[in-house]
């Protein structure tokens, strides 16, 4: 398996802008994280979905920020309109539940908001 | 809510020393896994190691171990023989356990701690 697949790797938009993330989990595993990492505040966990529904999305920001997983094999993560401060990035990870819990990161897309 | 705590925002060890990075953590919950990624200049985060709450013995691999105290709430990192490749960012994460299931839910991580490893 080709692993977690984020892109792009790295996104530069203007403020104002929609930006849109996508992620390909691993197949067969049933869980899948978005997380924003920052310098000021870390790794923050901003939603996530168990068999392609979202069971908590607390950690989104505001409503600029909207997470759907239309299928078992993608999810996307939009902003719109994008702010400076939404500058980070940002990771997706899968997960099996039940059987290993280890979750397999993708390589992060950097998103830049200019 | 569980929340995840790294005191320490940077270590630094000699090559070939042993350092300890420290981790707490706050839950109701009994039943949960713990663990320790690793993130290096490349971005990506890796598994270094990981501890079922239930089993008392704690986790090793190779030079990592941990120091796992339930009652405290304390889960503790240890690098023997400290290596040039072991400097990146140290997480420490919690994921819970779904009473009256097999699965396991929010995967939370604490802020992080860098460690520098020197020559």
């Amino acid at each position: 398996d080709a692993g977690v697949i984020q892109s792009p790797r790295h996104e530069v938009t203007e403020m104002g802008q929609e930006v849109t993330l996508r992620c390909k989990p691993i197949s067969g595993h049933d869980y899948l994280f978005w997380y924003r990492q920052t310098m000021m505040r870390g790794l923050e966990l901003l939603i996530y979905f168990n068999n392609n529904v979202p069971i908590d999305d607390s950690g989104m920001p505001e409503d600029r920020f909207s997470a759907k997983m239309p299928n078992a094999s993608f999810s996307t993560l939009k902003i719109q309109p994008s702010e400076p401060r939404d500058s980070a990035v940002y990771f997706c990870a899968s997960s099996l539940g039940g059987v290993g819990t280890e979750a397999f990161f993708g390589q992060g897309t950097r998103l830049t908001v200019v | 809510a569980q929340t995840v705590t790294q005191s320490q925002p940077e270590m630094s060890v000699q090559e070939a020393e042993t350092v300890t990075l420290s981790c707490t953590y706050d839950t109701s919950e009994s039943d949960y896994y713990l663990f320790w990624y690793k993130q290096p200049p490349s971005r990506q985060m890796i598994l270094v190691i990981r501890q079922e709450a239930y089993k008392q013995q704690n986790a090793t691999e190779n030079r990592f171990s941990v120091n796992f105290q339930k009652a405290a709430k304390s889960f503790s990192l240890k690098i023997s023989d400290s290596q040039l490749g072991d400097a990146a960012m140290y997480f420490c994460a919690y994921r819970r356990f779904i009473a009256g299931g097999t699965s396991y839910g929010k995967l939370t991580f604490g802020q992080g701690t860098i460690l520098t490893v020197h020559p």
